[in-house]
């Protein structure tokens, strides 16, 4: 199976200021057919997940510019470049390349 | 607008079954689909997906004992769960799996206690 690490784990943030979560795979999340399925979501509490990101730096419909992904192969991050307060919450990253799909274990943004 | 309402959680006897259902508005459930469960305070955990072609997949903690499923007609998708265990605790969520996971439910809380 592929484990996804993120860091850190919890990461208190200045409003307006940017912010970094790192997720890291066991293994290439290259897809035989030339994709990488790395995508990032944010849950804040009481809420369902939603889609941030998608293959790696796709931002999905709605979300704002300041959301930004990069990476590949192993190594993945997701920046907020100015954070705001709606911003909180806990973001987890996800491989859907290979099944058993798996999440990372969440990285919990809150502000300082 | 594309929405999605879990139905048929509850609280249940360990070794008991349920069946949970999706019931999907503005798209159709015949593409990539998903569960997903969180534990009380956990993180998220990915458990099945049926494909376009209707292939399946199941994390190993459920293997044997869940089993994924839709209606294309209902445009409804299940997760019929058997032999629950105390573990099984959890919000289940059911998700469109198209791009990552693009759509999401509310979720449905399963209780598996005696």
């Amino acid at each position: 199976d592929i484990v996804m690490t993120q860091t850190p784990l919890s990461s208190p943030v200045t409003l307006g200021q940017p912010a970094s979560i790192s997720c890291r795979s066991s293994q290439s999340l290259v897809h035989s057919n030339g994709n990488t399925y790395l995508s990032w979501l944010h849950q804040r509490p009481g809420q369902p997940p939603r889609l941030l990101i998608y293959k790696i730096s796709n931002r999905f419909s709605g979300v704002p510019d300041r959301f930004s992904g990069s990476g590949a192969g192993t190594d993945f991050t997701l920046k907020i470049s100015r954070v705001e307060a709606e911003d909180v919450g806990v973001y987890y990253c996800l491989q859907a390349t290979q099944f058993p799909w798996t999440f990372g274990q969440g990285t919990k943004v809150e502000i300082k | 607008e594309m929405q999605m309402v879990e139905t048929g959680g509850g609280s249940i006897q360990p070794g008991g079954s349920l069946r949970l259902s999706c019931a999907a508005s503005g798209f159709t459930v015949s593409t990539y689909m998903s569960w997903v469960r969180q534990a009380p305070g956990k993180g998220l955990e990915w458990v099945s997906t049926i494909d376009d072609i209707g292939g399946t997949y199941y994390a190993d903690s459920v293997k044997g004992r869940f089993f994924i499923s839709r209606d294309n007609s209902k445009n409804t998708l299940f997760l019929q769960m058997n032999n629950l265990r105390a573990e099984d605790t959890a919000l289940y969520y059911c998700a469109r799996a198209i791009n990552g996971m693009d759509v999401w439910g509310q979720g449905t809380t399963v209780i598996v206690s005696s």
